[in-house]
């Protein structure tokens, strides 16, 4: 069965450090692969997607993700946090093959402080 | 572009009730996707559609639980009888359907079932 993990349910970093967020999968295939974003009580905001083709790959708000497909791994990562980055990030997969529908990990809670 | 839309935004009911969500998709996207999201969860599948055509259910949608697509357009799903533990997070997505194919959600309606 497709799965996927977020190791860490919370993550605290203070503003302007890096980041980093843990994504692995278990796949049939290698599968499409996203980050979304979550505020309180909102709907999901699409951060970033990798099909295929170059493994860095960047999204909106300054960050970027990297596929590592020999570590069934796709970690999102940004430079320099900021305040209004808190929030809850889900990582997700897909496939065609699968319907396309999204398999989602449990999320990942980020606190910035000041 | 307004994105997708859901309606009502939140919904108390009482245990047995029944209650009917609403969700408008991005106006160009044929396939549209609902998903279940509890606390500290993600979400998960619930169903899908291209079109009006209605091509997958998850097992998680029990039997209470309809979706509805009529012309193509918005989508309704509707739970009978509701149980405490249908109270959740109720999401709806949209996309155009294709190899390369990316979901947008939007704000989502929540259930609380008393």
């Amino acid at each position: 069965a497709q799965s996927v993990t977020q190791p860490d349910i919370h993550i605290t970093v203070s503003e302007g450090a890096s980041l980093e967020l843990r994504c692995n999968y278990s796949y049939g295939a290698t599968p499409y692969l996203f980050w979304y974003v979550q505020s309180p009580g909102q709907g999901l905001q699409l951060l970033l997607k990798y099909f295929s083709g170059d493994t860095l790959v960047q999204g909106i708000k300054g960050f970027e993700a990297e596929f590592k497909r020999s570590q069934s791994s796709f970690n999102l990562r940004k430079p320099s946090v900021h305040w209004s980055d808190a929030a809850e990030y889900f990582c997700a997969v897909s496939r065609k093959e699968y319907g396309n529908k999204l398999v989602f990990g449990a999320g990942t809670i980020l606190r910035v402080k000041s | 572009d307004t994105g997708v839309s859901q309606d009502p935004r939140h919904k108390i009911t009482k245990r047995g009730q029944n209650v009917t969500f609403r969700c408008d998709p991005i106006s160009e996207h044929n396939r549209l996707y609902w998903y279940r999201q509890t606390l500290g969860q993600g979400p998960e599948f619930l169903t899908y559609f291209q079109n009006e055509a209605q091509l997958e259910k998850s097992r998680l949608l029990s039997d209470r639980f309809s979706a509805e697509r009529p012309k193509g357009s918005f989508s309704t799903l509707e739970i009978q009888r509701t149980e405490q533990g249908d109270s959740a997070m109720y999401l709806c997505a949209s996309s155009e359907s294709g190899s390369l194919e990316t979901q947008y959600f939007g704000p989502g309606t929540r259930l609380l079932v008393l």
